[in-house]
């Protein structure tokens, strides 16, 4: 299986802040990684797929890049309603397998 | 619009066996290129895909779990249902269901998940 591991595990940021987010593929998943947002008691909302595309009604402020081993997430500005835990995702081979998560939390 | 709802027992008994509808709307599962995942999250933890089924009724499976699980479809009621035996209190968590863009690149096929259901917890319990 394809380990996924993301980095940090939490962070505390404020309003405003530039935030990145790494996730890490123990084998190359050229760029089949796709990026989801989650809110206390809510289901994931899909981000980012493909390592870089946004999907439709995101903010532009999210983006992501990377491909092979190594993408990241950046938030250029953050905002309130951002404070949620992100979850990285590989679909570039079965099993499907997702990060450990990053909770970002209001500083 | 793309919506998916999954349903079923909330507490469920060790050694029993768990049955999960996802009813979903805005989308056939016959339209190719279609295909509803099953992911679950024990509380606290991170997210874990169970397996997959197609518009043409190809599935896969997460291999530590295949054994267990069967999921179906019925395609004129718009369900799918995850079926999963031999309950453990291990098993605890919220289920997901979500929908599949299947799609080809690159020489090979890939699912990326966009819209997925609110969840269902399921616990299990004596």
């Amino acid at each position: 299986d394809i380990q996924m591991t993301q980095s940090p595990s939490s962070l505390s940021a404020s309003v405003g802040d530039r935030v990145t987010i790494t996730c890490r593929a123990s084998q190359g998943i050229n760029y089949y990684l796709a990026w989801f947002q989650q809110k206390p008691g809510k289901a994931p909302k899909s981000l980012i797929y493909a390592a870089s595309s946004l999907q439709s009604g995101v903010p532009s402020r999210f983006s992501g890049r990377g491909s092979g081993t190594e993408f990241t997430l950046t938030i250029s500005s953050l905002q309130p309603e951002d404070f949620a835990t992100y979850f990285c995702q590989q679909y570039n081979k079965y099993p499907l397998t997702f990060g450990g998560g990053t909770k970002v939390e209001i500083k | 619009q793309i919506t998916l709802k999954e349903s079923g027992p909330t507490l469920v008994k060790p050694t029993q066996t768990l049955s999960l509808t996802c009813t979903f709307s805005g989308f056939s599962l016959s339209t190719y290129g279609v295909g509803v995942g099953w992911i679950r999250q024990p509380p606290g933890k991170a997210l874990e895909w169970l397996g997959i089924i197609y518009w043409d009724d190809d599935k896969r499976y997460s291999p530590s779990l295949e054994s267990r699980l069967t999921i179906t479809k019925d395609t004129s009621k718009n369900k799918v249902v995850l079926t999963m035996t031999n309950m453990d209190p291990v098993d605890t968590a919220t289920y997901y269901c979500a929908h599949g863009r299947y799609y080809y690149d690159s020489g090979s096929y890939y699912v990326e998940f966009d819209y997925w259901g609110q969840g269902t917890l399921v616990t299990v319990s004596s």
